[in-house]
């Protein structure tokens, strides 16, 4: 069975441009999730989704964050514009009965 | 919201001893405990995982302990070797429908030759 796909996996942008991160589940995994992973420390739950539905959207940054899935199934994750303090790894993560399984993630480096 | 916390943030073992690593959480609503292990430059990788109706579960050398009362949930591995270094996460849900993850700061495990 095929892993959580993620691209690109590794993104370097000066500040102030935009970027967008592109996942693709596992397949029948209706629920998806973006997180966000500052080195040292755990990643940190951006947003839900449940099939093309937001579930919790309460931590992402919506001034300058936005996600969406159409379709149901991939997703893509976009910052505009991006700030220095956005440098992280971008996880996504699918999931069947409460399991999360993540993908390789995205290296952002703003500069 | 949750809070979960993790302890200790660095963890050296010699080859062959047990390692435990412990976690707390906040919220009364979380019902699923899982715990990650991430190797350099990969997602994490779940490892075992806990539901609030059992109090222990165990598979092969890893272990997980859960206290309900207590708010704690722990993770044994038994006879490390050295492929068991990298960094191990636990986390909790938030019950309910949104039940997006959160995490511990993370345990770096060092199993030493």
């Amino acid at each position: 069975e095929a892993g959580v796909a993620q691209s690109p996996r590794y993104k370097i942008i000066e500040k102030r441009q935009s970027v967008a991160f592109w996942c693709n589940p596992i397949s029948g995994h209706a629920t998806l999730y973006w997180y966000q992973q500052i080195l040292g420390q755990g990643p940190k739950l951006l947003i839900q989704f449940q099939n093309n539905g937001v579930v919790d959207d309460s931590q992402l940054p919506k001034d300058r964050f936005s996600a969406e899935r159409l379709k149901g199934v991939d997703s893509t994750l976009k910052i505009q514009p991006a700030k220095l303090e956005d440098s992280a790894v971008y996880l996504c993560a699918s999931s069947f009965n409460n399991e999360q399984f993540f993908g390789p993630g995205t290296r952002l480096t703003v500069l | 919201g949750e809070n979960v916390e993790q302890h200790p943030s660095t963890l050296s073992v010699q080859e062959g001893d047990s390692a435990v690593i412990k976690c707390t959480y906040s919220d009364s609503a979380s019902n699923y405990f899982p715990w990650y292990k991430q190797e350099l430059g990969k997602g994490p990788q779940l490892i075992i995982d806990i539901r609030s109706n059992v109090g222990e579960k165990k598979d092969q050398r890893i272990a997980v302990t859960l206290n309900k009362t207590a708010k704690h949930f722990s993770l044994h591995i038994t006879e490390t070797q050295p492929e068991d270094s990298a960094v191990y996460f636990c986390a909790a849900n938030s019950g309910g429908g949104a039940d997006g993850l959160t995490f511990g700061k993370g345990t770096h495990l060092i199993i030493q030759p």
